[in-house]
């Protein structure tokens, strides 16, 4: 069984330039998360998926980060403009009703320079 | 609100020692799950355990165990017999709620670097 895909893996932009960044879910999991994680630290939430409703999208800055799941599977998150302090990884992860265990990607390292 | 602490920015251990990193949630919800997550340097999240806020018995799997004490609000990796292949960053993660009916949020520490030395 394929596990989380998350593409590109690296991306180097501009700052003030737009990014998109997409993400493919296990098959069947109704429940997608999109991570930010900073070096050193721990993932934090942006935003999180139920099916194609966005249930908690309470830590995305949506100044600049909007999301979309069409039809409830694979999702994009862009960033527009991208700022300096947008370097980091970004991780989506995936989950089914009734398991307990989110399963994460690989991430998309962005570099903004 | 939920807070994860980890303490340990770092930790070392020998090749086929046993190692215990060290993890403390804070939440007022009854019911609520816990994870400790494995990530190399590929950059990938693995989970390793669960537990449940209501299990009677401490989780295990393989190599791992969990320590969970309830009433201290801790939630302990122990992995025994370290191998090399061990190193890497570890994050303790907390979810509140009901599983069977949505998913919630997973809430993670700052992580522990583990280094197993040969």
């Amino acid at each position: 069984e394929a596990g989380v895909v998350q593409s590109p893996r690296y991306k180097i932009i501009e700052k003030k330039q737009p990014v998109a960044f997409w993400c493919n879910p296990i098959s069947g999991h109704n429940t997608l998360y999109w991570y930010l994680q900073n070096l050193g630290q721990g993932p934090e939430l942006l935003i999180r998926y139920e099916n194609e409703e966005a249930v908690d999208d309470s830590q995305l800055p949506k100044d600049r980060f909007s999301a979309e799941r069409l039809k409830g599977v694979d999702s994009t998150l862009k960033i527009q403009p991208a700022e300096l302090g947008d370097s980091a990884v970004y991780l989506c992860a995936s989950s089914l009703v009734g398991v307990t265990e989110a399963f994460f990607g690989q991430g998309t390292r962005l570099t903004v320079v | 609100a939920q807070k994860i602490t980890q303490t340990q920015p770092g930790m070392f251990v020998q090749e086929k020692e046993a190692v215990t990193l060290d993890c403390t949630y804070d939440t007022s919800d009854p019911s609520y799950g816990l994870f400790w997550y494995k990530q190399p340097s590929s950059g990938e999240m693995i989970f390793l355990i669960y537990q449940g806020s209501y299990d009677q018995q401490n989780a295990t799997e393989g190599r791992y165990s969990l320590n969970f004490q309830k009433a201290r609000k801790s939630a302990n990796l122990v992995i025994s017999a370290s191998q090399l292949g061990d190193s890497a960053m570890y994050f303790c993660a907390m979810r509140e709620g009901v599983e069977e009916t949505s998913g919630s949020r997973l809430t993670f520490g700052e992580g522990t670097q583990l280094t197993v030395n040969p």
